[in-house]
């Protein structure tokens, strides 16, 4: 069984701190990594897909990293706002029989103003 | 260009009852994806559709299933409920070239599912 595991499962921040969580996961078969941004009564919405090993994506005060050979990848968010508080979810796609997205549980993220 | 819709948006339903879910993909999508988020569990893949084809499965009972119609359209039923069928469903569209591992799945806003 293929598990994706996300640390921590919840965190609270003040305004202006940066942040980070990580993802981590089974590297045999591994396709791609995808992070989500889940805001309360929202759509999930895709923030990276990541598939090389050391690849990096930046995106405004949100970037993140992936190490396939260890299986992990890091989400770091730049001085958080308020609007930043959302679950932050990490999923994975692997080869083969399994070519499914596999999630994570999330991390809550709460950046309070 | 439109998200993807998911109806309706909230159903309360008593045991043993039978449900159904409708989910809209975006225009030109083909792949449809289902799962099923409950309290303190990640999302559970449920199964996906391409093509009016299951092309994968995940590990629930045969009391959930789906098809697909030839506009892309995806319906998902849950016959003989119970309680711990009460969740957030969720689907998730994604480009229709292939089913490329890297592409992003794109979700709707989700059915809630009491059920009592």
């Amino acid at each position: 069984i293929l598990n994706v595991e996300q640390s921590p499962q919840s965190l609270h921040v003040q305004e202006g701190d940066s942040t980070n969580f990580t993802c981590s996961f089974p590297s045999s078969n591994f396709y791609a990594l995808h992070w989500y941004r889940w805001e309360t009564a929202k759509s999930p919405e895709a923030l990276f897909v990541m598939t090389l090993n050391g690849d990096e994506k930046k995106k405004g005060r949100i970037s993140a990293t992936l190490n396939t050979k260890e299986g992990y990848s890091y989400l770091y968010i730049k001085g958080s706002q308020p609007e930043d508080s959302a679950t932050y979810l990490c999923a994975c796609r692997y080869g083969g029989a399994t070519n499914k997205l596999i999630f994570g549980t999330g991390t809550l993220l709460a950046v309070q103003p | 260009k439109a998200g993807v819709t998911q109806t309706p948006r909230y159903l309360i339903k008593t045991r043993g009852q039978q449900v159904t879910l409708s989910c809209s993909p975006i225009s030109g999508h083909r792949s449809v994806s289902w799962y099923q988020q409950t309290p303190g569990q990640g999302l559970q893949f449920l199964f996906e559709y391409f093509s009016e084809t299951q092309r994968n499965k995940g590990n629930f009972p045969g009391r959930f299933s789906g098809r697909q119609f030839s506009n892309s359209r995806s319906e998902m039923n849950v016959s003989t409920l119970e309680l711990g069928d009460s969740a957030l469903y969720l689907c998730a569209s994604r480009s229709d070239r292939a089913v490329q591992m890297n592409t992003e799945a794109f979700f709707g806003q989700g059915t809630r599912l009491t059920v009592v």
